[in-house]
């Protein structure tokens, strides 16, 4: 079964520190790639998305995931984190010709950012 | 702004009881979905519809009971539920069901239910 792993469950970091979640999934077909944040209070609302093309994909507020297909790997990054940055972050993934629309979503991580 | 809208934002209800989720998305998406989000659990995706068709229904209990009566409402009928069901409830609404995921989810707030 597809899964999704985030290693992360809650990461703590000072304001300007740089910032890397790991996302890696299981499916050995190709995969479309999402990471989606919810912020305290607010809903789910997608991040940055993989589809094709360039490896490296740029989102909004500064974040950035690489996608590298031998590792299975979607990872996020921030070189200088903000305390707003606070949020939960979640690694989604939709295998493509699956004839489904169902995102695999990883369990989360919690980032918290200090002052 | 969400566009798709929650209601209730919180509900705590007896196993006896019988209570209903509304979701409401003014996108003018043709998708929506029904996701649990557990402690510590990935979201749960329960149920698709496409156009007011049910095409997913992921082995959810029977005491969950979605209707979707146009591509803008979806219900979650809730009945004889358990402690465990407790959980926030998500509904998501994306533009297409193409099956292959080019059509991000939109998220509401959720509903965050305590069966007790």
């Amino acid at each position: 079964a597809q899964s999704v792993s985030q290693h992360n469950h809650h990461v703590i970091l000072s304001e300007a520190a740089s910032l890397e979640l790991g996302c890696n999934y299981s499916y050995g077909g190709t995969v479309n790639l999402f990471w989606y944040v919810q912020y305290p209070g607010q809903h789910l609302q997608l991040l940055l998305k993989y589809f094709s093309g360039d490896p490296l994909v740029k989102g909004i507020k500064g974040f950035e995931a690489e996608f590298i297909k031998s590792k299975f790997s979607f990872n996020l990054r921030k070189p200088s984190v903000q305390w707003s940055d606070t949020a939960e972050y979640f690694c989604a993934v939709i295998p493509r010709g699956t004839g489904a629309n169902n995102l695999f979503f990883g369990t989360g991580t919690r980032l918290t950012v200090i002052p | 702004e969400t566009g798709v809208t929650q209601t209730p934002r919180h509900l705590v209800m007896g196993m006896t009881n019988k209570k209903s989720l509304k979701c409401e998305q003014h996108l003018g998406h043709n998708a929506m979905y029904w996701y649990k989000q557990s402690a510590k659990k990935p979201l749960e995706l329960m149920f698709v519809y496409n156009f007011k068709e049910q095409t997913e229904n992921n082995s959810v209990p029977s005491r969950f009971s979605p209707e979707c009566p146009n591509s803008s409402h979806l219900f979650l009928h809730l009945h004889t539920l358990q402690p465990e069901d407790s959980a926030l409830y998500l509904c998501a609404s994306s533009q297409d069901f193409t099956g292959t995921g080019n059509s991000p989810l939109h998220f509401g707030n959720g509903t965050r239910l305590t069966v007790t």
